[in-house]
């Protein structure tokens, strides 16, 4: 069935670097894309969107790319610190406002 | 602080019983989310309801329920407990018209 889905479920990058967490889709429908930042024992917290009508969206320290031929989603962030350890994941809203959100990558920071 | 709040923070519970999550928006939003968290299913979307209504479902059994009160906060109402429902629940908010929503802290449900 349709389903947002997360390449790698943990991701290890050192202070500093860039990262680069990646998620593909199925459903060609979906109008929305979004990114949530996840830190243990809270809610899911906003970090970026973007619609299907665009290829990238820049944020502060973070960038959206969207590639609707392949169905792939991508979330880059510069100079990735500590702060940055978390579960990220993408949704998407295929329908409505309701989010249908992938299983989450971990990113860890190193020092 | 999303300004989305949720009550009780823990909850644990036995088998068959039933059980009531609370949440307020945030000041100004009309849309309420429910959404249910578990390490195998992920993060996976329960019900909405805007100004009252109910406007979209998504994967919720039969035995949990929900409904949005005239000052907008919302309850989560979970029957027949069994040990699979043991997850994270969380409540979300938006204004009219939009995706992004704003996650509360989360109730989190333990059925032994």
């Amino acid at each position: 069935g349709e389903s947002v889905g997360l390449h790698l479920p943990t991701l290890s990058v050192q202070e500093g670097d860039n990262s680069i967490i990646n998620c593909a889709y199925s459903n060609s429908a979906s109008d929305y894309f979004i990114w949530y930042k996840q830190e243990s024992g809270k809610g899911p917290q906003f970090i970026i969107d973007i619609r299907s009508n665009m290829d990238k969206r820049q944020g502060q320290r973070v960038t959206v790319l969207l590639n609707k031929t392949v169905k792939h989603l991508s979330l880059q962030i510069a100079a990735t610190q500590p702060g940055d350890s978390a579960v990220y994941f993408c949704a998407e809203s295929p329908a409505g406002y309701a989010l249908n959100f992938g299983k989450g990558t971990s990113l860890l920071v190193t020092p | 602080d999303s300004g989305v709040t949720q009550t009780p923070k823990h909850l644990i519970t036995a088998t068959g019983q039933r059980v009531t999550l609370r949440c307020s928006p945030r000041s100004g939003d009309l849309s309420v989310y429910w959404y249910q968290q578990s390490l195998d299913q992920g993060l996976q979307f329960l019900i909405q309801y805007y100004n009252g209504e109910e406007r979209a479902k998504g994967n919720i059994l039969e035995r949990f329920s929900a409904q949005q009160f005239p000052d907008l906060h919302s309850e989560l109402n979970l029957s027949s407990l069994e040990l699979g429902d043991s997850a994270l629940y969380f409540c979300a908010s938006s204004v009219e018209g939009s995706y992004e929503q704003y996650f509360g802290p989360g109730t989190r449900l333990t059925v032994t």
